[in-house]
């Protein structure tokens, strides 16, 4: 089964920072990756598919990059309603694998 | 308006069974790919299961963690989705979200419609 590592668990990151959040597959999984944010007691969301593809509605302030193995999530500009757990979802080959979380805070 | 509900949670002691429902409303479940993801308490995500479209048969694939033990299985006349769980465990404890796979792009997973959760505790 492929591993998802996602990098950091937890970040400290203030309104309008640019924060980085990284996803590493155990093996290559080409672009066969999504981006999802949650917020507490709240269902996921959909940011991200296909590793880069901004999904319909979502801010262009969120943006996806990578192939293969490593892949990026990136916010250009954290906005108050972006302080949430971000996870990655690898859909490569089954079992489909969820990243461990990313937990983004005020600092 | 699209929407998943799902239904059917509660507390189950251990090895017992649970079926967990998801009623739609706006799209014709049989159209889509559909999973089960679940979040245990505190914790991150954990992809369950999927029943793949009528066109593609209702075919399923399942985490190993559950295999043998849940079934995926739809009611078209209902339009719904279940998660059929014999044999629960103390680690089976989780909220349970069903999720569209929105045909976005080919051979590509995107979960866009998701449900509230059901609430499944298993202890004695």
């Amino acid at each position: 089964a492929i591993q998802m590592t996602q990098s950091p668990s937890s970040l400290s990151a203030s309104v309008g920072d640019r924060v980085t959040i990284t996803c590493r597959a155990s093996q290559d999984i080409t672009n066969d990756l999504g981006w999802y944010q949650q917020k507490p007691g709240k269902a996921p969301k959909l940011l991200i598919y296909a590793a880069s593809t901004l999904q319909s509605g979502v801010p262009s302030r969120f943006s996806g990059s990578g192939s293969g193995t490593d892949f990026t999530l990136t916010i250009s500009s954290l906005q108050p309603e972006d302080f949430a757990t971000y996870y990655c979802l690898q859909d490569y080959s089954y079992p489909l694998a969820f990243g461990q979380g990313t937990k983004v805070e005020f600092k | 308006e699209v929407q998943l509900v799902e239904s059917g949670g509660g507390l189950v002691q251990p090895g017992g069974s649970l079926r967990l429902s998801c009623a739609a409303s706006g799209l014709t479940l049989s159209d889509h790919h559909m999973d089960w993801v679940r979040q245990a308490p505190g914790k991150g995500l954990e992809w369950v299961g999927r029943s793949r479209s009528k066109a593609r048969r209702y075919s399923t694939e399942y985490a190993a963690s559950v295999k043998d033990r849940f079934t995926i299985s739809r009611d078209d006349s209902k339009n719904s989705l279940y998660l059929q769980m014999n044999g629960l465990k103390s680690e089976d404890t989780a909220v349970y979200y069903c999720a569209r796979d929105a045909p976005l792009a080919p051979s590509k997973t995107a979960f866009d419609i998701w449900g509230q959760g059901t609430t499944v505790t298993i202890s004695s």
